[in-house]
């Protein structure tokens, strides 16, 4: 059983680029997080999706940010129009159905995003 | 919400020594990790570990969920121990993980 899936590892733009990044969760996990880490900080809940369903995006900055889980294919984490400060690491947990919280987070091996 | 404080900061062993480091929590919690992220940035689970004590090879985890708070021994520490060691927990009736600042461990040869 493959683990969480994210893809790139490494993705450089420059400011005002857009950058997508790719989670694809756990077989049979319906619940996906990211949670973004500055450096030299802890992991940052921004977002908790279900399937065509944003739960909770109260971490997500307001503007430029936007996310998706769709019925298929993978969650994207959408930045629009980059700048330095959100050169981070980005990384994707998932979880099985049921509800949510009660049940162990899997996290993927996190997106480094470096804005030049 | 709910804070999560790790001690200690900044731990530099000797290899073979052995290790504990604190996770202290403000409120009640369903869920409880403990990770280990190494020198390259990958994230690596060690614990689920909500109540109770588990066991793996080097490494255990105690919770006492009703002191709110959890420990992780790192016993015969090796260089490849060294990175830094995060405590996340869920809070009761949310599902967000909350990660501590973490412990930045290195282990010398």
């Amino acid at each position: 059983n493959a683990g969480v899936m994210q893809n790139p590892r490494h993705l450089v733009r420059r400011r005002g680029q857009e950058a997508r990044l790719r989670c694809s969760p756990m077989k049979g996990h319906s619940h996906v997080y990211w949670y973004r880490q500055l450096p030299e900080e802890g992991l940052k809940f921004m977002v908790y999706l279900q399937k065509e369903n944003i739960i909770d995006e109260s971490g997500m900055p307001k503007e430029r940010f936007s996310a998706e889980f769709p019925k298929e294919g993978p969650s994207i984490l959408r930045i629009q129009q980059v700048v330095r400060g959100d050169s981070a690491a980005y990384f994707c947990a998932s979880s099985p159905p049921g509800i949510a919280g009660g049940d162990t987070q899997y996290f993927g091996p996190g997106t480094r995003l470096t804005v030049l | 919400g709910i804070q999560v404080e790790q001690s200690p900061p900044d731990l530099i062993l000797q290899e073979g020594a052995n290790s504990t480091l604190r996770c202290n929590f403000s409120d009640s919690v369903n869920n409880l990790q403990w990770f280990h992220q190494n020198p390259w940035g990958q994230l690596i689970n060690l614990f689920y570990i909500p109540s109770g004590t588990k066991q793996n090879g080097r490494l255990s985890a105690t919770t006492v969920a009703t002191e709110r708070y959890s420990l992780l021994y790192i016993s015969s520490s090796q260089t490849t121990d060294s990175g830094v060691y995060f405590c996340a927990v869920v809070s009761s009736g949310t599902y967000k993980y909350i990660f501590g600042t973490g412990t930045r461990l290195k282990v010398l040869a």
